[in-house]
């Protein structure tokens, strides 16, 4: 089945650039999308389309993708971003989603 | 405003089954896809399937084939999940999500989650 590569932790300290990648080999045929989920909460999209953002998010908040590899970027990291990052894509046949397995952001 | 409301918690017996129901309102229910998702205690987002409210057509992750029904009532605007043949591994948060823009793209909107605890 079709799976979706990302780093289990990612650390900052508050102000630096945060950059999680996320590999798939159908990523060149297929966009991916990005959330953010806190402690406790339902997921947020923060990214869809590989790189627009909706309405209410931050522009500090960029995604970009290259081949095999979409990455999320956090410019000037704050301390309530932190939260589990996870990428999503379909795969190239049916069109099943499929999410990576997640990303610890912490930033301190 | 977008909005997902729903049902509450459950607990059920291994082999039991579960249906989990989602509300919709905000929008015209039968022009965006609804899509499920899990979430296992401490554990990462799991794709289960997805609706086309309109038609009802569905696809389903090969994990979840032969296990799980997405059907909808568009009367009530409310998307249900059936998971049938319960185990352990199921114990999970499970959420609705209506896609972002239409045929078939990402979640947008999510629900409150909820909690299915398998037990006996």
């Amino acid at each position: 089945s079709y799976e979706l590569t990302q780093p289990p932790s990612v650390s900052v300290s508050p102000g630096q650039t945060a950059r999680i990648t996320c590999s798939g080999d159908s990523l060149p045929k297929k966009y991916a999308s990005w959330y953010l989920q806190r402690s406790g909460q339902a997921p947020v999209l923060v990214i869809y389309e590989d790189n627009k953002r909706p309405s209410g998010i931050p522009e500090r908040f960029s995604g970009s993708s290259s081949g095999t590899l979409a990455t999320l970027t956090i410019s000037g990291a704050r301390v309530g971003d932190e939260g589990d990052y996870y990428c999503y894509s379909t795969d190239s046949s049916a069109n099943h989603g499929v999410f990576g397995g997640g990303t610890k952001l912490t930033v301190l | 405003q977008v909005q997902l409301v729903q049902s509450g918690a459950e607990l059920k017996a291994p082999g039991a089954s579960v249906k989990v129901s989602c509300q919709a309102s905000g929008y015209t229910f039968i022009s965006h896809y609804i899509h499920w998702v899990r979430q296992a205690p401490g554990r990462g987002l799991e794709w289960m399937g997805i609706i086309n409210p309109n038609g009802g057509s569905t696809a389903y992750a090969q994990k979840f084939q032969g296990r799980v029904t997405v059907t909808r009532d568009t009367s009530t605007r409310t998307v249900y999940m059936e998971l049938n043949s319960l185990r352990s591994e199921d114990t999970a948060v499970y959420y609705c999500a209506r896609e972002r823009g239409d045929g078939g793209s990402p979640p947008g909107a999510w629900g409150q989650g909820t909690l299915v605890i398998v037990s006996s």
